[in-house]
């Protein structure tokens, strides 16, 4: 099975910061990578697919990058919406495994 | 408008069953591979298993297999996991989800319920 890990594990940031979370998988995943977004008690969000495509509707602050093993995610201006957890998915091969999330909140 | 709606989580005993169900709306069901996703409380997300539109292929997080089996009924846009000899770690929110298949076998879950609680306890 493909193992995601995901730094840093959490982060405190403030609005209008530019915030960079990493994900790592085990194995070469090509561009297999998903990244979604989850606030508290709803269901997660995709952002990123292909490693760097925008999901439809999400705001151009988000941009994805990486390719093989290693992948970032990028909000260029963090707004107050955005304060969640995030979570990369490698789509690569079955299990499709997640990452631990990146809790962003408020500095 | 395009949604999900899961059903039929609760309390159930160790080495109990349950069968959750997910009902869609608004896009053609049958197309697309559907998932199941898994949270514990305060934990991250597990990906459980999903199934091709025509339900001719199915996987399965070690985990689970032999236990979990998912399925379909395209006639009533609806999906399906039966879980038997469910464990305290089976404990969690259990979404159903859409993947969306990009191309080159890109594909992402793009739509979510809200998610059904499954509790395994005595």
């Amino acid at each position: 099975d493909v193992q995601m890990t995901q730094s840093p594990s959490s982060l405190s940031a403030s609005v209008g910061d530019r915030v960079t979370i990493t994900c790592r998988a085990s194995q070469t995943i090509s561009a297999y990578l998903n990244w979604y977004q989850q606030k508290a008690g709803k269901a997660p969000r995709l952002l990123i697919y292909a490693a760097s495509r925008l999901q439809s509707g999400v705001p151009s602050r988000f941009s994805g990058s990486g390719y093989g093993a290693d992948f970032t995610l990028t909000i260029s201006s963090l707004q107050p919406e955005d304060f969640a957890t995030y979570f990369c998915q490698q789509s690569y091969s079955h299990p499709f495994t997640f990452g631990p999330g990146t809790k962003v909140d408020i500095k | 408008e395009v949604q999900l709606e899961e059903s039929g989580g609760g309390l159930v005993q160790p080495g109990g069953s349950l069968r959750l169900s997910c009902t869609a709306s608004g896009f053609s069901f049958s197309i697309y591979w559907m998932s199941w996703v898994r949270q514990t409380p305060g934990k991250g997300l597990e990906w459980v298993s999903n199934i091709k539109g025509d339900g001719s292929e199915k996987y399965y997080v070690d985990s689970v297999k032999g236990r979990f089996s998912i399925s379909r009924d395209n006639a009533k846009n609806s999906l399906y996991l039966q879980m038997n000899s469910l464990r305290a770690e089976d404990t969690a929110v259990y979404y159903c989800a859409r993947e969306e298949y990009f191309w080159n076998g890109f594909r992402g879950m793009d739509v979510w319920g809200r998610g059904t609680t499954v509790t395994v306890s005595s």
